[in-house]
């Protein structure tokens, strides 16, 4: 079945440090990619999204292509803050009928100041 | 606007006893759903509703019940609970298709739910 596999954490970075998160995908079909993330005791909130290849998803500073040659969504940020803290969901909906969302097990990012 | 509330936030239960946790959206959203967060599990879809008066099971459905009776509200109950079923528990809801593809979701704030 459809699947997405996400990079362990936590990670840990220092403000202002690059990051990267990576996120890779197996589908059937060609799905519409998505990060969440969830900041401490609330639900997740969509941070950006995709719908075909090689579009490019951005908000608040972070991004992420979507690369079907090799079925990765990776989110990047150029320069992280404390208040990015949080966990992160990749997660893909196929784009037929009802759209069910298949989460990745989520990555805490820890950032210090 | 509210967006998604989810109550309770948290409960305790003892192995056996039966509850009912409530989701209210004012997004006027057709698509309701009801998810379970584990430890390194990620969110994964218990039930879930496109429209008033009409459920589905989802991934994991066993152990649950679930009814949309009013547009805003979707309830899941659990019958006869079990430690298994300690999780976090999250509803979300959604616009239909017929606003356009990919509609994101939105989350409630989640409810805390340990059975002893």
């Amino acid at each position: 079945g459809d699947s997405v596999t996400q990079m362990e954490g936590p990670v840990t970075l220092s403000e202002e440090a690059f990051l990267t998160i990576n996120c890779t995908y197996t589908a059937t079909g060609y799905p519409s990619l998505f990060w969440y993330v969830q900041y401490p005791g609330e639900g997740l909130q969509l941070l950006l999204k995709a719908t075909k290849a090689d579009d490019k998803g951005s908000n608040k500073g972070f991004e992420a292509t979507y690369r079907k040659e090799t079925t990765s969504f990776h989110l990047e940020k150029g320069s992280v803050q404390v208040s990015d803290s949080a966990v992160y969901f990749c997660a893909l909906s196929m784009n037929t009928g009802f759209q069910k969302l298949v989460f990745g097990t989520g990555t805490r990012l820890l950032v210090s100041p | 606007n509210a967006g998604v509330t989810q109550t309770p936030k948290f409960r305790v239960l003892k192995t056996g006893q039966s509850m009912t946790l409530l989701c209210a959206q004012d997004m006027n959203h057709e698509y309701m759903y009801w998810y379970r967060q584990d430890p390194g599990m990620g969110l994964r879809l218990i039930h879930y509703s496109v429209g008033e008066g009409t459920t589905a099971k989802g991934e994991v459905p066993d152990g649950y019940n679930v009814s949309r009776l009013k547009k805003q509200n979707f309830l899941l109950g659990l019958e006869s609970a079990a430690p298994s079923q300690t999780s976090v528990y999250f509803c979300a809801s959604s616009y239909s298709v017929t606003g356009g593809p990919n509609q994101p979701q939105h989350f409630g704030d989640g409810t805390r739910l340990s059975i002893l």
